[in-house]
């Protein structure tokens, strides 16, 4: 199974600062990689898919790069209405598989 | 409107069953791979089970196969997960998820999830 990591697990930020994200797999996944905001007691929502493209109706705040094993999100200005936890998804091979979770608290 | 809405989440005693439902509207469903998801309390995403949009190509975690049993009823817009064998670490929320049109990969649409709690 291909294993993602994230770093850091929890991060605490500013309205207004930029943020970033990191997501490691444990081979490469080409730019097979979604992230996911899940907002306390809500089910995830999509952000970015294929690395890098933004889901229809996400704020443009949002940006994602990165190919092979390592990848970023970007938030590059923290909103209050962010407050979430962030999951990395590799969809290159099953089982798919999740990174454990980035908790961001807004300062 | 498109939505996905989980039903038949409950408490359970190990070694028991249920069969988890998803009710899709708002988009042509046979159109969409389909997926269900699930979250431990407190915990991270664990993907659990795929099947296509015809039905009849099915994908699942290590940890569920020969327990779980996805499946659909395109003419209903129903997507099904059957657990069985239960164990107290399959508690958790079950999402359903939808792919993209066309394609397995990851997942556009999320219902609210039903709890499943599995305890003497």
């Amino acid at each position: 199974d291909i294993q993602m990591t994230q770093s850091p697990s929890t991060l605490s930020a500013s309205v207004g600062d930029r943020v970033t994200i990191t997501c490691r797999a444990s081979q490469s996944i080409s730019s097979w990689l979604a992230w996911y905001q899940q907002k306390p007691g809500k089910a995830p929502k999509l952000l970015i898919y294929k690395a890098s493209a933004l889901e229809s109706g996400v704020p443009s705040r949002f940006s994602g790069s990165g190919s092979g094993t390592e990848f970023t999100l970007i938030i590059s200005s923290l909103q209050s209405d962010d407050l979430a936890t962030y999951y990395c998804q590799q969809y290159n091979s099953f089982p798919y598989t999740f990174g454990q979770g980035t908790k961001l608290a807004i300062k | 409107e498109v939505k996905l809405l989980e039903s038949g989440g409950g408490l359970v005693q190990p070694g028991g069953s249920l069969r988890l439902s998803c009710a899709a509207s708002g988009f042509t469903f046979s159109s969409h791979a389909m997926n269900w998801v699930r979250q431990a309390p407190g915990k991270g995403l664990e993907w659990v089970s795929l099947i296509s949009g015809s039905g009849s190509g099915t994908y699942c975690a290590d940890s569920v196969k020969d327990r779980f049993t996805i499946s659909r009823d395109n003419a209903k817009n129903m997507l099904y997960l059957q657990v069985s064998s239960l164990r107290v670490e399959d508690t958790a929320v079950y999402f359903c998820a939808r792919a993209p049109i066309g394609s397995y990969y990851y997942f556009d649409l999320w219902g609210r999830g039903t709890l499943v709690t599995v305890s003497s």
